[in-house]
């Protein structure tokens, strides 16, 4: 159960887009469509934000897209706003009643 | 509405026994196609995933903590427990129960309780 790679922060301007990428092993992203992405502001729980490689759960925005090739998941945000500014967390089943999650991405909206 | 509230001590001693509890409302622990699970966050760190309970009582845990963790529910009290022994400092973090929901997501989750170790 390694830790998924996550790059540490991206940036990006408002109204512009950015994608976070999550890379795992073929054990993991790449072996199973079990991938979803968290959002957690400071002092706060994370929220889920897509589940199952690109699904939305009801009550998110459509800015917020997902996408998966081979080992490396892609979360996309789309019509950057200042308060999507927050850490970032993927997660992937990893076999075996599993879990694990990447090392989590800092967002700065310039 | 579906909720989970984690309780427990918020200071530990080293070499102590950590007890966690998860209670939840809104959904019922033998619902097959839900679960709990622990996952942790140490201050600035990233979340990383402990333990896991199925409906039918089966159990999971993360390799690297396996000999230091349990996961036991209770049903009837509707609450998920998890001990860790052996605490650390480096088990300093915030403990988190999450639903998970088909075997791949997790949410909703809990507020969160800071455990410290120390001294």
């Amino acid at each position: 159960q390694s830790a998924l790679t996550q790059p540490a922060s991206v940036s990006g301007s408002p109204g512009q887009s950015i994608t976070i990428s999550c890379t795992g092993a073929s054990n993991d992203v790449g072996r199973y469509d079990l991938v979803s992405w968290y959002q957690q502001h400071p002092g706060k729980a994370p929220t889920l934000m897509i589940y199952e490689v690109f699904k939305r759960p009801s009550g998110v925005s459509n800015r917020f897209s997902g996408s998966k090739s081979g080992n490396t998941a892609s979360l996309t945000i789309f019509g950057l706003l200042p308060e999507d500014e927050t850490d970032y967390y993927c997660s992937s089943y990893a076999g075996s009643n599993t879990w694990v999650f990447g090392g989590g991405t800092k967002l700065t909206v310039l | 509405q579906v909720t989970l509230k984690e309780s427990g001590p918020v200071l530990v001693k080293p070499t102590e026994t950590l007890t966690l509890t998860c209670t939840v409302s809104g959904f019922s622990l033998t619902n097959a196609r839900m679960g709990v699970s622990w996952i942790r966050q140490p201050p600035g760190k990233a979340l990383e995933w402990l333990a896991h309970i199925f409906s039918n009582d089966e159990k999971s845990y993360s390799t690297s903590l396996r000999s230091r963790l349990t996961i036991s529910k209770d049903t009837s009290k509707s609450q998920v427990v998890l001990t860790m022994t052996n605490m650390d400092p480096v088990d300093t973090a915030t403990y988190y129960c999450a639903r998970l929901n088909l075997q791949t997501w997790f949410d909703p989750w809990g507020q969160g309780t800071l455990v410290t170790v120390s001294s």
